[in-house]
């Protein structure tokens, strides 16, 4: 079955860049979307299609999908972002996986 | 705007069945995928499977295939999560998604809490 790893955990302090990363055999040729779960909430999507941002999503928030690796930038990180991140690939053969999850804590 | 509004939480005993839904406002039901997630206490989210209701087509993870149905009733514009034996580690939160074309999960319930215990 197909695999994402996701480091666990990213830190950064407010206003800086916040880079979270997705990695998988072939990620590149999947359609990657992330989410953005706050604790006891459900998840939001941030990001669909590798790199496309969802309705009401800031514009702090890109990301980009190449070769076995999928990357979820937050610029100019602030508080509010403090969260868990999945990411999940697709692609027509399969129903969808997530990674692990990479918790974002904004010191 | 689009919703989806799911039961509420449930407290069973081991071995017994369960039936948890997801009613769709907002769009036209037949014509998007949903899909229903697992998230265990302190842990990720697993896809389990998906079901189109406009035929009624369904795909599992086969991590699930065989443990759950999911189901579709178009005239109500609900679909349902069912168990026909539960185990203490069916504990879990359990979400329904709106799944676009190319697999991402627009629109999310707010989840249904399920605790399995004798």
């Amino acid at each position: 079955s197909y695999e994402l790893t996701a480091s666990p955990s990213v830190s950064v302090s407010p206003g800086q860049t916040a880079t979270i990363t997705c990695s998988g055999d072939k990620l590149g040729g999947k359609y990657v979307a992330w989410y953005q779960q706050k604790p006891g909430q459900s998840p939001v999507l941030v990001i669909y299609e590798d790199d496309k941002r969802f309705s009401g999503i800031p514009e702090r928030f890109s990301a980009a999908n190449s070769g076995n690796t999928a990357t979820l930038t937050i610029s100019g990180t602030q508080s509010v972002d403090e969260a868990d991140y999945y990411c999940q690939a697709w692609d027509s053969s399969m129903i969808g996986v997530f990674g692990g999850g990479t918790r974002l804590t904004v010191l | 705007e689009v919703q989806l509004v799911q039961s509420g939480a449930e407290v069973k005993k081991p071995g017994e069945s369960l039936n948890i839904s997801c009613k769709a406002s907002g769009y036209t039901f037949s014509d998007y995928w949903i899909a229903w997630v697992r998230q265990m206490p302190g842990k990720g989210l697993e896809r389990m499977g998906i079901i189109y209701p406009g035929d009624l087509g369904t795909r599992y993870n086969p991590s699930f295939q065989g443990q759950v149905t999911i189901s579709a009733d178009t005239s109500t514009s609900v679909a349902y999560l069912q168990w026909t034996s539960l185990a203490t580690s069916d504990t879990a939160t359990y979400f329904c998604a709106r799944h676009q074309g190319t697999g991402a999960l627009d629109f999310w319930g707010q989840g249904t809490p399920v605790s399995v215990s004798s």
